[in-house]
């Protein structure tokens, strides 16, 4: 079982859809968790970071943590064709998933 | 306030010769990170420093790959010899402290031949 995993994509929405992305981890003793977004050919920018249960909200952004499903999301709302990108789940700053390709179309 | 910094961009060299890139963090950071992303896959960590102390480098291939963090600020990761496996962005992230948002550098794109 992959320490961190994230459904790889592509996920397609719309303009101003919302879009969810999905993440589940291994570790339960796990504490901290971020969301990355990555453009094709650069480094990774951090988005959100959540460190307990419930909702976390930043602008267009919302990330949701549950630690006893061992699951964590990223909803975009809103979504714009900038925010075409794949982005990363980490857990604990050092463990990351593949990343979830996003795709939004005008 | 100045970004991470890393050298060279990009690197192409030959299988079994010898490459080193550097990282300077942000200012203050004490944790530093090295990772390794594999195209299609998501960064794998390599090395974690706080200060100039190695905190997790159980997936670092020692045989081949070396770090160190000498006076606590910048770093320098190397491979000797490199193999065409090593073909990879290696990316250097550095954060106020461990499990705290991390901030990335642009990466070196190394190609091995």
């Amino acid at each position: 079982q992959k320490e961190v995993e994230q459904n790889s994509g592509p996920l397609s929405v719309p303009e101003g859809a919302i879009a969810s992305l999905n993440c589940t981890y291994s570790d339960r003793g796990s504490q901290s968790f971020f969301w990355y977004r990555q453009y094709s050919g650069k480094s990774p920018e951090l988005i959100m970071s959540i460190y307990s249960n419930g909702d976390k909200e930043d602008g267009r952004f919302t990330a949701q943590l549950n630690k006893a499903s061992q699951y964590v999301s990223l909803l975009i709302r809103d979504s714009q064709p900038s925010d075409s990108a794949t982005y990363l789940c980490a857990v604990n700053n050092m463990r990351f998933g593949a990343g979830t390709r996003l795709t939004v179309k005008p | 306030e100045a970004g991470v910094a890393q050298s060279p961009r990009y690197k192409i060299i030959e299988k079994r010769q010898s490459v080193a890139f550097w990282c300077n963090p942000i200012s203050g950071h004490a944790t530093l990170y090295w990772y390794q992303q594999i195209l299609g896959q998501g960064p794998k960590l390599l090395i974690q420093f706080q200060n100039n102390g190695v905190v997790d480098d159980s997936q670092l291939p020692k045989d081949r790959f070396s770090a160190e963090r000498l006076k606590g600020v910048d770093s320098t990761l190397k491979i000797q010899p490199a193999k065409l496996e090593d073909s990879a962005v290696y990316l250097c992230a550095s954060s106020l402290a461990g499990g705290r948002e991390q901030y990335f550098g642009p990466g070196t794109r190394l190609t091995v031949t």
